[in-house]
């Protein structure tokens, strides 16, 4: 079964603070996602990768960045966390967007104080 | 721009009584569209991926059909069991504008014992 892991399921983070979140996967899929979700808007992309080192913005990027040295990791990143980045957010990888399935992770629930 | 509605919002029914949740699109050029589960504080589980050329796909006591030309598709659950209690989601993936996927609200399905 293909797996996405999630390194951190629950955070907590002050304001201000710089925040990693880690995201592996384990099928050698050339395309990984990160999204947030929040009670009435849904899930969001924040930024998508179709390949090591390359990135695309999203639906929301304004706030984060992404970083992708190696195939299996995609790292989100919160520069200056802020409360209103207190979300859940979901990785998610693909073999092919056109016509695979999409699979996520558990889940990181942040909280920014 | 793609919109992804759902229909119902809640849905709670007996345990035994077989339903239907509804998923609809407003652009049909679509490479597919897939069924996921998502139990509260967890991520997304894919339970079924309809590729644009077919009309349905069956999973056990699933059953995901697809109507592309007028931009609906249902999932019918067999016989429901309190374990099927969980938010459903409908997500296509669009042909135009990269590789995005657009998720609907979700339907949230309560089975009582």
């Amino acid at each position: 079964d293909v797996k996405v892991t999630q390194s951190s399921r629950y955070l907590v983070k002050r304001t201000g603070e710089k925040v990693f979140l880690e995201c592996v996967q384990d099928m050698d899929h050339e395309n990984m996602f990160w999204y947030r979700q929040d009670p009435g808007l849904g899930l969001r992309l924040i930024y998508f990768s179709y390949d090591v080192k390359m990135k695309e913005k999203g639906d929301i990027p304004e706030g984060y960045s992404v970083s992708r040295e190696k195939k299996e990791r995609f790292s989100l990143i919160l520069e200056s966390a802020s409360t209103n980045q207190t979300s859940m957010y979901l990785c998610a990888s693909t073999v092919d967007p056109a016509g695979n399935t999409i699979y996520f992770g558990e889940g990181s629930w942040l909280t920014v104080v | 721009k793609q919109e992804v509605t759902q229909i119902p919002a809640a849905l709670s029914v007996p345990e035994g009584e077989n339903l239907v949740l509804n998923c609809s699109f407003t652009d049909s050029a679509i490479y597919n569209l897939q069924w996921f589960r998502q139990d509260p504080g967890k991520g997304l589980t894919s339970l079924l991926l309809i590729q644009s050329s077919q009309r349905e796909q069956t999973s056990g006591r699933l059953n995901a059909s697809l109507d592309k030309s007028s931009g609906r598709s249902t999932l019918y659950i067999a016989a429901s069991q309190p374990g099927d209690s969980a938010t459903y989601l409908c997500a296509v993936r669009r042909k135009t504008g990269g590789f995005k996927t657009i998720f609907g609200a979700g339907t949230r399905l309560f089975v009582k014992a």
